[in-house]
């Protein structure tokens, strides 16, 4: 199966820092997701990227498909950015599911 | 709120018990994905439903089985439960099944067994 690799496993900021989250895959695929993860369990969906690039606010995503990564940007982070990150891949075939990384454990104080 | 509700938010009961976690999907979704996740295994796909119908399974126990209803609300329902079956219960649903533009998740399920 697909594996995903996600780095670094944790990372602790000074609010107003930015940071790079990266995500490495083994295989092909068509649907590539980042998902946040608050204190409170909650997965939310931050990018659907399979391929491109893509903003909302200070978060900003890019995906090179041909070579396998995708990358994560937060810009001028603040401390409601702290909770673990994930991407997730799939291959967008019938009944195949989402693959999740291992997460990265973003710490931010204030 | 992401338009994927999932009932209970929280459970706890007793080794040895069954439970049901419900999930109604996204208004127009015809696809939900079952999802565990624990502190030492992260996110494990259990088992995939599209329109009635099981279309995949993952790592999920033959103590667990679900299933999706004509309304596209799903419940997955765990039986003979363990202290390890302790664990965040997602569902996710997605639109198409080959030509989905992402899968959206509920805000889960926490369940306790003691």
């Amino acid at each position: 199966g697909i594996q995903v690799e996600q780095s670094p496993p944790d990372l602790i900021l000074q609010e107003g820092a930015n940071s790079t989250l990266r995500c490495n895959f083994s295989d092909s695929v068509n649907n590539l997701q980042w998902f946040h993860q608050n204190p409170w369990g909650q997965l939310i969906n931050l990018f659907y990227i399979p391929s491109g690039t893509k903003q909302n606010g200070r978060l900003s995503a890019t995906t090179v498909a041909t070579e396998r990564y995708s990358l994560l940007y937060i810009s001028s982070s603040q401390t409601t950015d702290s909770g673990v990150y994930f991407c997730a891949v799939g291959k967008n075939q019938a009944g195949t599911a989402l693959i999740f990384g291992k997460g990265t454990t973003l710490s931010v104080s204030s | 709120d992401s338009g994927v509700t999932q009932t209970p938010k929280h459970l706890i009961t007793a080794t040895g018990q069954r439970v049901t976690l419900r999930c109604s999907p996204r208004s127009g979704d015809l696809s939900v994905y079952w999802y565990q996740q624990s502190l030492d295994q992260g996110l494990q796909f259990l088992i995939h439903y599209y329109n009635g119908e099981e279309r995949a399974k993952g790592n999920i126990l033959e103590r667990f089985s679900a299933q999706q209803f004509p309304d596209l609300h799903s419940e997955l329902n765990l039986s003979s439960l363990e202290l390890g079956d302790s664990a965040l219960y997602f569902c996710a649903s997605s639109v198409e099944l080959k030509y989905g533009s992402g899968y959206t998740f509920g805000s889960g399920t926490r369940l306790t067994v003691v």
